[in-house]
């Protein structure tokens, strides 16, 4: 069965820290990996993944996919409380997005 | 341009009724998608459609059905509501049926009781 799994899935950091999010996935017919920030209702998008080794980047955003080893990481450098949020992976299948439990992050001031 | 928008954004419903949910993609966006969120979990993939026609279905029962209008808007309807279908129900609007960066929005917060 596919499935994407995420990693941690809750983590509390303070402000100025460094984070990596995990995301792996075992998922037939795959076309790309997304991530996804959920605040309160509508998760609102931040990277789409297509291509292995190639590092996307905003500002203090980064993510790279890895399709060998069938992973994704997401970074965020000095972070700021409205980081804050729950970080969801998916990867976009045919007709749909599988999605990920979640990393609930929260960054103390 | 108005971003995706749903209605009602909340809800609250009996065991056994009906509910009809609404979604309005984003202007030129005809693919629109549902999705099931339950508390402390991902969204899970209900319906898509794109150009009025179902493109996929996800492992929900019979109760949940869906469909799309000539001017993409979209409806999601679940018959004999159970406990078990609280949950934040999410629309999704992309550009083609490939599913290339799909845009939500705010979402309807369905409590049967």
């Amino acid at each position: 069965e596919d499935k994407v799994v995420q990693s941690p899935l809750s983590l509390v950091v303070h402000e100025g820290d460094t984070v990596t999010l995990n995301c792996s996935y075992e998922v037939t017919n795959f076309r790309s990996l997304l991530w996804y920030k959920q605040e309160k209702k509508a998760p609102t998008f931040l990277f789409m993944l297509t291509s292995s080794g190639i590092e996307k980047k905003s500002g203090r955003l980064s993510s790279i996919l890895d399709k060998k080893e069938l992973f994704s990481i997401l970074n965020i450098t000095a972070t700021q409380t409205g980081d804050s949020a729950i970080y969801l992976c998916a990867v976009l299948r045919f007709n749909d997005m599988r999605f990920g439990a979640g990393t609930r992050l929260t960054v103390k001031p | 341009d108005a971003g995706v928008t749903q209605s009602p954004t909340h809800l609250i419903k009996t065991r056994g009724q009906h509910v009809t949910l609404r979604c309005s993609p984003i202007s030129g966006h005809k693919s629109v998608s549902w999705y099931q969120q339950v508390l402390g979990q991902g969204p899970q993939f209900i319906f898509q459609y794109y150009e009025k026609e179902e493109r996929g279905r996800g492992n929900f029962p019979d109760r949940f059905s869906a469909r799309q209008f000539p001017n993409y808007s979209s409806e999601l309807n679940v018959n004999a509501l159970l406990l078990g279908d609280s949950a934040l129900y999410l629309c999704a609007s992309s550009s083609t049926d490939m599913n290339t960066e799909a845009f939500f929005g705010q979402g309807t917060r369905l409590t049967v009781v």
